[in-house]
Formats: C-alpha cells, structure tokens, sequence
C-alpha cells in the first residue's frame, strides 16, 4: 500500500530565510505532484515531477524527485510573506489515475 | 474561461438526511474525482470516474455514491449511512489520457451537520 509523508508538518520561517519540506513515499510510483493550498481555499498544481533526477523551479520555489529514494523536496529560497500556505506533495498509485496525498505542510513566514 | 464549478460553497444537513455535492468541469477532460478533506489533514479520494458510465471506489467511499451520466458533470451524494460528514470536500479533474495528467481542482463544498 502507498504511502505519503511529509515533514516538517509545521514551518515556520523568518523572511529571507531558505528551507526544505520533504515527502517520503512508501513503493514505487510514476510521478510526484506538489499543490498549494491557501487557508480555506482550493488546491493549486504548482509542480508535477515524473522522474530520477526531475527539477522544476517557479519564482522562489524549487521542487526535485529521487525515486531510488522515493524522496521528493520542496525548497524554498529566501521566503517572503506571500509564501504562507499549506504545502502538499500527492504520489501517483501505479498504473492507475489514483493520488495519494501527503498531510501537508503549513508554511507560515513573518517578517 | 474553462474550470471547474462546485456548488453550494456551505451546505447544511440535517440527521437522516441525504445530499448532494455538485461538480461540473468545461476544461473537456475525461477523469473526474471527489476528495474529502477533514482539518489539518490532506485529502482522501472517495470516488473516481476515467469515463462516462463508470467510476470506482476509492479509500473511503462507504456512505457515499456518484454517477456520471454526463463527462461535464460528477455529482456526490453524502448518503443517511455517512455517520461524520462535516468536511471540507473537493472535487477535482484531468485530461485521463494515461496516468501522469495533473489534476484540477475545483474551489469545494463545506459540509456542516446541524
């Protein structure tokens, strides 16, 4: 059975400042998507990853996949305020159009 | 402008009672999907359709059900047999051609027992 982790489950971070979220995953997939999720809204796609080695960047985020490791990260470059959200990492099941979805990780920057 | 619609935004249910969630899409993509997400939790898929006229359960579908008569649309009834239905319910699309199509979310349905 696939499963999703992420830590930290809680973040929270000067602005300015760099971190990582991470999503460790349970058996094998064939790709990894990050979204964004503002409170009480939508999810918002911000990166799919489909494999080894795979980097995608948009602005002041930057997403990798290794799938020997089945380890996905989440960086965060010099964190602005904007950035406050709930980060989640999702892993497609297999050969199916199943998601697994992590718990999240509550990103909160303050000044 | 193409996406995909929920409504209502709040619905209320009484004990005993059945209600549905509505999903329409417009992007013309053949894979819907409904999620429930409960507080400080991620999501988890209740149903899934890749084509119209069929769906399949997914890790929490008792006391619920779909249809899908038509590919625009993937309605979700939150069945009397749902015992603790106050969530935060998400319902979401993708192009369904093979497995690595992003998914699509719409802006959801809050379901409150009174």
């Amino acid at each position: 059975e696939l499963k999703v982790e992420q830590n930290p489950l809680f973040l929270s971070m000067q602005e300015g400042k760099n971190y990582t979220i991470y999503c460790n995953y349970s058996t094998t997939s064939d790709r990894l998507y990050w979204y964004r999720q503002d409170p009480g809204k939508s999810l918002e796609s911000l990166f799919v990853l489909l494999s080894n080695g795979a980097v995608k960047q948009e602005g002041r985020l930057m997403a990798s996949l290794d799938t020997k490791a089945r380890l996905s990260t989440l960086h965060i470059t010099a964190a602005v305020h904007d950035l406050s959200a709930t980060y989640f990492c999702a892993v497609g099941s297999y050969n199916t159009d199943k998601l697994i979805f992590g718990t999240g990780t509550r990103l909160q920057v303050f000044p | 402008d193409g996406g995909i619609t929920q409504s209502p935004k709040y619905l209320f249910r009484k004990e005993g009672q059945n209600v549905t969630l509505s999903c329409e899409q417009n992007l013309n993509h053949d894979a819907m999907y409904w999620y429930r997400q409960d507080p400080g939790q991620g999501l988890r898929l209740i149903y899934y359709s890749q084509i119209v006229n069929d769906f399949q359960k997914g890790d929490i579908a008792e006391g619920y059900s779909v249809s899908r008569e038509k590919k625009e649309s993937f309605p979700l009834t939150v069945t009397s047999a749902q015992k603790n239905p106050t969530a935060f319910y998400l319902c979401a699309s993708s192009i369904g051609e093979g497995t690595a199509q992003t998914q699509y979310f719409g802006p959801g349905t809050r379901l409150l027992v009174l």
